[in-house]
């Protein structure tokens, strides 16, 4: 079965700095990839995904994400964060078919001014 | 496309009670998911229906969960006789066929007296 390791729990960064989240994923194949943020007592909100070719992706809100076959990782990352960033941001793999979508525990964004 | 929406955003009730959640999800989505989130953690699949079929359910919906989407397009969670352990969020997602990516309802969290 498939997993994903997301190993910051929280991370804290100054408003303006860069920003990079890590995730890795155990699975024999590539799987989708997908990053989701969450902001408190909200649902979760696609930001976006990896199916295949060009292994950068841009997402919404200046977010990009880079698959590496080699390290089984996708990390996300932003060139300047914004304080309305704040959020929990889930990393979560799809293997395809009728497999289920599993997230990763996620990592808690906070943003110093 | 209005989005996933969920009902209610937020339920109380003592343990040993009913409850009974509502998802409509993205009128042109024929999959429709159900995850339960408990905190600090990511979502955690627990069933998911395409158009009224019930195809998977998760060893996490014991006996006390049903859910049902009778004619393919709104989908009802129940949980009966309510215990502590029920506390969290759950979550109802809508996608298309295939890795199309799913999109969140805001979710409803449960308390548990």
């Amino acid at each position: 079965a498939q997993s994903v390791t997301q190993p910051d729990i929280h991370i804290t960064v100054s408003e303006g700095a860069s920003l990079e989240l890590r995730c890795n994923y155990s699975y024999g194949a590539t799987p989708y990839l997908f990053w989701y943020v969450q902001s408190p007592g909200q649902g979760l909100q696609l930001l976006l995904k990896y199916f295949s070719g060009d292994t950068l992706v841009q997402g919404i809100k200046g977010f990009e994400a880079e698959f590496k076959r080699s390290q089984s990782s996708f990390n996300l990352r932003k060139p300047s964060v914004h304080w309305s960033d704040a959020a929990e941001y889930f990393c979560a793999v799809y293997p395809g078919g009728n497999e289920k979508l599993t997230f990763g525990t996620g990592t808690r964004l906070t943003i110093i001014p | 496309d209005t989005g996933v929406s969920q009902d209610p955003r937020h339920k109380i009730t003592k343990r040993g009670q009913n409850v009974t959640f509502r998802c409509d999800p993205i009128s042109e989505h024929n999959r429709l998911y159900w995850y339960r989130q408990t905190l600090g953690q990511g979502p955690e699949f627990l069933t998911y229906f395409q158009n009224e079929a019930q195809l998977e359910k998760s060893r996490l919906l014991s006996d006390r969960f049903s859910a049902e989407r009778p004619k393919g397009s709104f989908s009802t969670l129940e949980i009966q006789r309510t215990e502590q352990g029920d506390s969290a969020m759950y979550l109802c997602a809508s996608g298309g066929q295939g890795n199309q990516p799913q999109h969140f309802g805001d979710g409803t969290r449960l308390s548990i007296l």
